[in-house]
């Protein structure tokens, strides 16, 4: 039983690249949610979904999309990177969302936009 | 911007308690409080989680005051694994995905 797995670890883009940072779960969870860190910002929610085909914009959702095609997948776009994106992605997913089960934290992607 | 307020950072002796507090002055009657840390820079880890009773797992303890208006997490026996960051949350009805992690506190386990 993986968890939640994200690649890459570590990438390094330059300014106006795309590319797209992989989620995946095998716990078949519902909920799946996609967090930037920074340094002295804490986790910041950028997109999330409830169900597949379902999606929906967190706290800081621009410049960044995401799809939702089946229960264990859930990447998100950078579709121009830039500089600012520069920190470190977080995905996680839980069963339910109802407030009483714990979430799954993926180790992270950690994103350089040079 | 995060609903709770932490002390940003605390140290313990290892073999110590490690008592970490937490104010939700805004939490609402069908929210859940939520404790998490990370380690270094891995993924948050889920330690605990209460309504209104003390709570306690093989991790932790969770102290709630009767109003939920503040909670603390207990380490009976902090070990230097113990360091990390702490982040207590509210979880909203319908899920963690609404939910923003703030700062945390830094626990330092010293020797």
């Amino acid at each position: 039983n993986a968890g939640v797995t994200q690649t890459p670890k570590f990438q390094v883009l330059k300014t106006g690249q795309s590319m797209t940072l992989q989620c995946a779960q095998d716990m078949n969870h519902e909920y799946m949610s996609w967090y930037r860190q920074d340094p002295g910002m804490g986790l910041r929610l950028i997109h999330y979904s409830v169900g597949a085909g379902i999606t929906d914009q967190g706290e800081v959702p621009n410049g960044y999309n995401v799809s939702r095609s089946t229960t264990e997948d859930f990447p998100l776009r950078l579709l121009s990177a830039a500089p600012s994106q520069t920190s470190v992605y977080f995905c996680a997913s839980s069963l339910e969302g109802r407030g009483n089960t714990e979430a799954f934290f993926g180790q992270g992607t950690r994103l350089t936009v040079v | 911007d995060a609903k709770t307020t932490q002390p940003t950072s605390m140290d313990c002796a290892e073999g110590r308690a490690a008592n970490l507090p937490c104010n939700h002055s805004t939490i609402s009657g069908n929210e859940y409080v939520y404790w998490y840390r990370q380690i270094h820079s891995q993924g948050p880890q889920y330690i605990i989680h209460g309504l209104k009773n003390n709570e306690t797992n093989e991790m932790a303890s969770l102290i709630i005051t009767e109003d939920r208006k503040s909670s603390t997490l207990i380490l009976p026996h902090a070990t230097l694994r113990d360091t990390a960051v702490y982040y207590c949350i509210d979880s909203l009805l319908g899920g963690y995905q609404k939910v923003t992690f703030g700062i945390g506190t830094k626990l330092q386990v010293i020797p």
